[in-house]
């Protein structure tokens, strides 16, 4: 099975602090994604990736950034946490065309 | 822009019952469409993936259907259990690779 992993389910963090959300896949994919879901929002993608070191802005990308140093590892950068950054943040991955995996999201709470 | 849209948005249905989710999209140009399922606090998924090849899918009690031509999309669940509550998202991947999706339909079956 596919496995997509996030390091935190729940992460409480202070304003103006940095925040790195790590998300890991398993099995060698070369797209991932960054969502964030918010009620009455939907998902919406703030960046993604289709290579080691290629990145490429979503809908919503100000205030984050992001990393693929490696395959497998795409993290998401929170360079100064404020408090409308408050989400459920959702890692995907997915082969060119075809399915695509979700880790089990971090509850993210700028406080 | 693609945009994908769900109906409803809301369902209540006695155990037991056969019922349907629909989707719609703008933009017929699509490689495939995704199925997933949401438990509160979790997740995404995976259902079912069509290629806009095909017509449909089937996993045990589920059946997507696809119609790229008038951007429609139906998910039919037969014979409903309470264990198959939750919010379901379809999403939409064109030339970009990256998923778009509706806003969800939060299902409840009651006993």
């Amino acid at each position: 099975d596919v496995k997509v992993t996030q390091s935190s389910r729940y992460l409480v963090k202070r304003t103006g602090e940095k925040v790195f959300l790590e998300c890991v896949q398993d099995m060698d994919h070369e797209n991932m994604f960054w969502y964030r879901q918010d009620p009455g929002l939907g998902l919406r993608l703030i960046y993604f990736s289709y290579d080691v070191k290629m990145k490429e802005k979503g809908d919503i990308p100000e205030g984050y950034s992001v990393s693929r140093e490696k395959k497998e590892r795409f993290s998401l950068i929170l360079e100064s946490a404020s408090t409308n950054q408050t989400s459920m943040y959702l890692c995907a991955s997915s082969p060119a065309l075809q399915e695509a995996f979700f880790g089990q999201g971090t509850r993210l709470t700028v406080v | 822009k693609q945009e994908v849209t769900q109906i409803p948005a809301a369902l209540s249905v006695p155990e037991g019952e056969n019922l349907v989710l629909n989707c719609s999209f703008t933009d017929s140009a699509i490689y495939n469409l995704q199925w997933f399922r949401q438990d509160p606090g979790k997740g995404l998924t995976s259902l079912l993936l069509i290629q806009s090849s095909q017509r449909e899918q089937t996993s045990g009690r589920l059946n997507a259907s696809l119609d790229k031509s008038s951007g429609r999309s139906t998910l039919y669940i037969a014979a409903s259990q309470p264990g198959d509550s939750a919010t379901y998202l379809c999403a939409v991947s064109g030339g970009s690779y990256i998923p778009t999706f509706g806003r969800g339909t939060s299902l409840i079956v009651h006993p």
